[in-house]
């Protein structure tokens, strides 16, 4: 299995532009989320869906975040517009059971 | 509000001698617990985990401990290697209601083992 797969590794934008992150999930994993880690804060949970359906969202900073997973091999997370506070490395991760397996993660940098 | 606490930002070894990371937690209803490590550039992997029904679990050079009256769990690493030095996270998780899935992840500590 290829693990979960990420892309693009690195996204350099300006503010304002709109900025859409993928992911795809290991194939047979119901669970998939989607973290953002920082120096600051270190890893926070932005969002997590099970069998495709958003569970909790509560920890997307604002309305400029957006995610969906429109079936089970596939999920984007967007910001629109972005800040400069936004510059992160973003993590998606899929899991079948208590073990998450995390993806190599986007290299967010919004000048 | 930080439910989980890993409160030592960086820790250096000597090679070969024990590495202790230290994790709190505030949530009772947390009942399963799990230590990732992280390299540069990569994404967290599983290292090792523990239930809250134990209060230890071994698997080779790591052990997991787990005081639930404390809440706080440590990892330990015996003996260490220049290859631990990594980003280490601890993370919790309740099994009950809607939160099922969801792991709540401390800040990360810094291992550093030297030669």
């Amino acid at each position: 299995d290829a693990g979960v797969i990420q892309s693009p590794r690195h996204e350099v934008t300006e503010m304002g532009q709109e900025v859409t992150l993928r992911c795809k999930p290991i194939s047979g994993h119901d669970y998939l989320f989607w973290y953002r880690q920082t120096m600051m804060r270190g890893l926070e949970l932005l969002i997590y869906f099970n069998n495709n359906v958003p569970i909790d969202d509560s920890g997307m900073p604002e309305d400029r975040f957006s995610a969906k997973m429109p079936n089970a091999s596939f999920s984007t997370l967007k910001i629109q517009p972005s800040e400069p506070r936004d510059s992160a490395v973003y993590f998606c991760a899929s899991s079948f059971y208590d073990e998450q397996f995390f993806g190599p993660g986007t290299r967010l940098t919004v000048l | 509000d930080q439910q989980v606490k890993q409160n030592s930002p960086s820790l250096s070894v000597q090679e070969g001698r024990i590495s202790i990371l230290n994790c709190d937690y505030t949530n009772s209803m947390f009942d399963y617990f799990l230590w990732y490590k992280k390299y540069p550039a990569e994404g967290p992997t599983f290292l090792i985990s523990i239930s809250s029904i134990k209060d230890k679990n071994e698997d080779g050079r790591f052990t997991v401990f787990l005081n639930k009256s404390a809440k706080h769990l440590s990892l330990h690493i015996v003996p260490s290697q220049p290859g631990d030095s990594a980003v280490y996270f601890c993370a919790a998780s309740a099994s009950g209601g809607t939160s099922y899935g969801k792991l709540t992840f401390g800040q990360g500590t810094i291992l550093t083992v030297h030669p």
